[in-house]
């Protein structure tokens, strides 16, 4: 059975804080790692890392992988209060029978303070 | 291009009635799944299509049923809800072949079972 770890489960931070969310994983034939952002509504899509030790960014957001310990971190910079949200974490398997199934961990919630 | 869309967006049901959920997808995509999301939690697979013609189970598929009626739409059905089924409904999609899966969400359906 797949199974997927995030912590912390929540923080609150103030807006030009660094945070860092950890998401640990053990999954069949893993073939990537994606994380989403869910802030009201559904989920939406930041990266996706297929290879280890590349770290992908976009502006303040950066994450890396690490396939041989079976973990990924994302990393927020100086954030702001947009930054509230929900962050999942979600390894995806190489199996296209199975219609490249994700499984999602349970989120970390960030909520960032004025 | 309207993405992932569900019908409807709020619904709220008695004990015992019946229910279909629809989604429709206008990406060409090949495949299309059901989630549900509880307070606090990350997303829990319930059906999966990896592609037209073909269905199978997820994580937690007692209660439900779905028809993938052709490559745009994939419908979910409860035949006799229960309150333990009060949860927010997310239908996503995304292409099966190629190297990346990522997934694509639609806005979500709200269902309360009294």
């Amino acid at each position: 059975e797949d199974k997927v770890v995030q912590s912390p489960l929540s923080l609150v931070v103030h807006e030009g804080d660094t945070v860092t969310l950890n998401c640990s994983y053990e999954v069949t034939n893993f073939r990537s790692l994606l994380w989403y952002k869910q802030e009201k509504k559904a989920p939406t899509f930041l990266f996706m890392l297929t290879s280890s030790g590349i770290e992908k960014k976009s502006g303040r957001l950066s994450s890396i992988l690490d396939k041989k310990e079976l973990f990924s971190i994302l990393n927020i910079t100086a954030t702001q209060t947009g930054d509230s949200a929900v962050y999942l974490c979600a390894p995806g398997r190489d199996d296209e029978a199975a219609g490249n199934k994700l499984t999602f961990g349970g989120g970390t919630r960030v909520l960032v303070k004025p | 291009n309207a993405g992932v869309t569900q019908t409807p967006k709020f619904q709220v049901l008695k004990t015992g009635q019946s229910m279909t959920l629809q989604c429709a997808q206008d990406m060409n995509h090949n495949s299309m799944y059901w989630y549900r999301q509880d307070p606090g939690m990350g997303l829990r697979l319930i059906y999966y299509s990896a592609s037209e013609g073909t269905t199978d189970k997820g994580e937690v598929p007692n209660g439900y049923n779905v028809s993938r009626l052709n490559k745009r739409e994939f419908s979910l059905r409860l035949e006799s809800a229960a309150p333990s089924q009060t949860s927010v409904y997310f239908c996503a999609s995304s292409a099966t072949s190629g190297p990346y899966n990522e997934q694509f969400f639609g806005p979500g359906t709200r269902l309360t079972v009294l």
